[in-house]
């Protein structure tokens, strides 16, 4: 089984400010990662697939790099709608996994 | 619109059973993947069990394993989740989610999720 480890586990970061997160695959997945958001009372929402591929209607300032077992998620101007969990998950064969997610609160 | 509803969700006592269902719609069921996530309260996504489109592969977390059964019924457009000899560690929210097709393909759909208690 995969292990995702996300780095760091909390970000307090101010409006304006670009947020930066890490997801590392304990073996190679090639670009076979997701990244969702999720906000409180909400069901997760796809935000990149493929490491880098937006998914239909995320805004621009969301960008997804990386392949083999280091990824990134960047935001790149945090707006006051993008405080919330952000979950790296790997697809490359089941059992599927995913990392312990990074909270981006407001500083 | 594609929409997943989930329901069956309930107060259920160690060692019991219950029955999650997700009625689907807005796409055409057959043709795509569904997954089992779950969360358990202020924890993370914690994958659950995934199905193929016609049923015929599935798979499952070890921490389920041999307790829980998925399974779909394309005539209806619905997925289920079968869980039997539930613990406390159960205790999650259960979404239903939509895999996007293709192999290796994320889940680009959820549903609100139903709420699974597990006491005595």
């Amino acid at each position: 089984e995969i292990v995702l480890t996300q780095s760091p586990a909390t970000l307090s970061l101010s409006p304006g400010q670009r947020a930066i997160v890490s997801c590392r695959a304990s073996q190679s997945i090639g670009t076979f990662l997701a990244w969702y958001q999720q906000k409180p009372g909400q069901a997760p929402r796809l935000l990149i697939y493929d490491a880098s591929n937006r998914a239909t209607g995320i805004p621009a300032r969301f960008s997804g790099s990386g392949s083999g077992t280091d990824f990134t998620l960047s935001i790149s101007s945090l707006e006051p709608e993008d405080f919330a969990v952000y979950y790296c998950q790997e697809r490359t064969n089941w059992p599927l996994t995913f990392g312990g997610g990074t909270r981006v609160e407001i500083k | 619109e594609v929409q997943l509803l989930e329901s069956g969700g309930d107060m259920v006592q160690p060692g019991g059973s219950l029955r999650l269902s997700c009625a689907a719609s807005g796409f055409n069921f057959e043709d795509y993947a569904m997954n089992w996530v779950r969360q358990a309260p202020g924890k993370g996504l914690e994958w659950v069990s995934s199905i193929s489109g016609y049923g015929d592969k599935s798979a499952y977390a070890d921490s389920v394993k041999g307790r829980f059964t998925i399974s779909r019924d394309n005539s209806k457009n619905a997925l289920y989740l079968q869980m039997s000899s539930v613990r406390a560690d159960d205790t999650a929210m259960y979404y239903c989610a939509r895999d996007q097709r293709g192999y290796n393909r994320p889940s680009d759909h959820w549903g609100q999720g139903t709420l699974v208690t597990v006491s005595s």
